[in-house]
């Protein structure tokens, strides 16, 4: 099956600066990809869609300036979270779609997940 | 508006049981699709299983299916004969739409625990 692999799994990083969490689609070619943020305990909560060559679509309450989205090419994206505070820290994970299956019944490949530690 | 309802925060189910998922939902579109996925406590997302709004029959594999009720709005996941494997949280999901940019929006999740 597909695979989506997401980079780092972990990360610890001090209060201001800046992570990049990278996710690439292996063996198809991706679109379209999804930023998902989860918190303990809780469900993924879509933050953007990420769109190859063109700017991503982020949820309401979602801060564009902050978490930087770029879909350089058909089979990676990128997650920047700038000036990294306590309050961002949560699991992110990314999902993309293959494009070549039956439209409508597309499965969402997840990456792995990144932990992400501000302190 | 798209909204996911999953009422059963945790079930304890005895092995090689029954179990039914509940899943109930809320779309303005009358094309769309819906999804389970199993998380378990490593975080990778699992795809189980998929109905289509227009699929006529229930969708099955393996131990799972899904029990589709288009009128009442619901998409039940059944998974016969528990494992102690199947322990980990469940969530549903729908996109709306069939575009591929479609987004897809997922529930508060059900955690699943297997007794031996």
């Amino acid at each position: 099956g597909a695979v989506v692999s997401q980079h780092p799994s972990w990360v610890i990083c001090k209060s201001g600066t800046s992570v990049k969490i990278e996710c690439r689609s292996l063996d198809f070619q991706a679109t379209t990809m999804f930023w998902y943020r989860q918190f303990p305990k809780q469900s993924l909560m879509l933050m953007a869609t990420s769109n190859e060559g063109s700017k991503a679509t982020y949820e309401q309450g979602v801060e564009k300036d902050k978490f930087l989205i770029n879909h350089a090419s058909l089979t990676l994206s990128t997650l920047t979270v700038t000036s990294a505070h306590p309050e961002d820290s949560s699991f992110y994970i990314c999902s993309a779609r293959s494009t070549g299956s039956r439209v409508g019944s597309e499965k969402l490949f997840f990456g792995s997940g990144t932990q992400l530690s501000v302190l | 508006a798209q909204k996911i309802t999953q009422t059963q925060p945790g079930m304890f189910v005895q092995e090689k049981e029954a179990v039914t998922l509940d899943c109930t939902y809320d779309t303005s579109d009358q094309s769309y699709g819906l999804f389970w996925y199993k998380q378990p406590s490593s975080g990778e997302m699992i795809f189980l299983i998929y109905q289509g709004s227009y699929d006529e029959q229930n969708a099955t594999e393996g131990r799972y299916s899904l029990n589709f009720q288009k009128a009442r709005k619901s998409a039940n996941l059944v998974i016969s004969a528990s494992q102690l494997g199947d322990s980990a949280m469940y969530f549903c999901a729908m996109r709306g739409g069939y575009s591929s940019a479609s987004k897809i929006i997922f529930g508060s999740g059900t955690r699943l625990s297997i007794r031996p």
